[in-house]
């Protein structure tokens, strides 16, 4: 079965700083990978996804992440964040069905 | 494009109501996903269907809950009889599939918030 921990449940960051998010995933093949952002009552928005090909995938708002198959992760980065970021980011995994499970999310908060 | 779109975004019934939720896709998407997602949680996978087959159910929650996709285009959610832990908020997402190697992005709706007093 295949599963997805995101082991963080808050972060905390201040405007202008780096950011990691960590994902590991759990599946017997190779994954299709997704990190999803949630703001406040809204629906999920795609930031980026691995099918296949480049390990390092560039995402939308300056997000970027990493398949690293070895340590089965999928980590999500950014170089400099931006107030307007603070809000919640799912990791999700699927395979060949296309039913992906996601993580239980990561809420980040930026301040100022 | 107009995304896609959920109505009503949020709902409150008492107990033992049934309640329906509607589903309008990406209009030339052909597959129709239904999560739940509660508080602190990231979405659940229900159901999903591709044109009008709906091709997984067993993880619907209960036989309360059903769905449709009659003409392959919108879908409806119903849940029969419903109780305090069904309150949740009910996310619709779409995707197009070609062939047997597609790769799927699904696209969110903004989500049926659902309150059961």
């Amino acid at each position: 079965a295949q599963s997805v921990t995101q082991p963080d449940i808050h972060i905390t960051v201040s405007e202008g700083a780096s950011l990691e998010l960590r994902c590991n995933y759990s599946y017997g093949a190779t994954p299709y990978l997704f990190w999803y952002v949630q703001s406040p009552g809204q629906g999920l928005q795609l930031l980026l996804k691995y099918f296949s090909g480049d390990t390092l995938v560039q995402g939308i708002k300056g997000f970027e992440a990493e398949f690293k198959r070895s340590q089965s992760s999928f980590n999500l980065r950014k170089p400099s964040v931006h107030w307007s970021d603070a809000a919640e980011y799912f990791c999700a995994v699927s395979g060949g069905s296309y039913i992906p499970t996601f993580g239980r999310g990561t809420s980040l908060i930026v301040h100022p | 494009d107009t995304g896609v779109s959920q109505d009503p975004r949020h709902k409150i019934t008492k107990r033992g109501q049934n309640v329906t939720f509607r589903c309008d896709p990406i209009s030339e998407h052909n597959r129709l996903y239904w999560y739940r997602q509660t508080l602190g949680q990231g979405p659940e996978f229900l159901t999903y269907f591709q044109n009008e087959a709906q091709l997984e159910k067993s993880r619907l929650l209960s036989d309360r809950f059903s769905a449709e996709r009659p003409k392959g285009s919108f879908s409806t959610l119903e849940i029969q009889r419903t109780e305090q832990g069904d309150s949740a908020m009910y996310l619709c997402a779409s995707s197009l599939i070609f062939g047997q190697r597609g790769t799927d992005t699904q696209y969110f709706g903004p989500g049926t918030r659902l309150t059961v007093l």
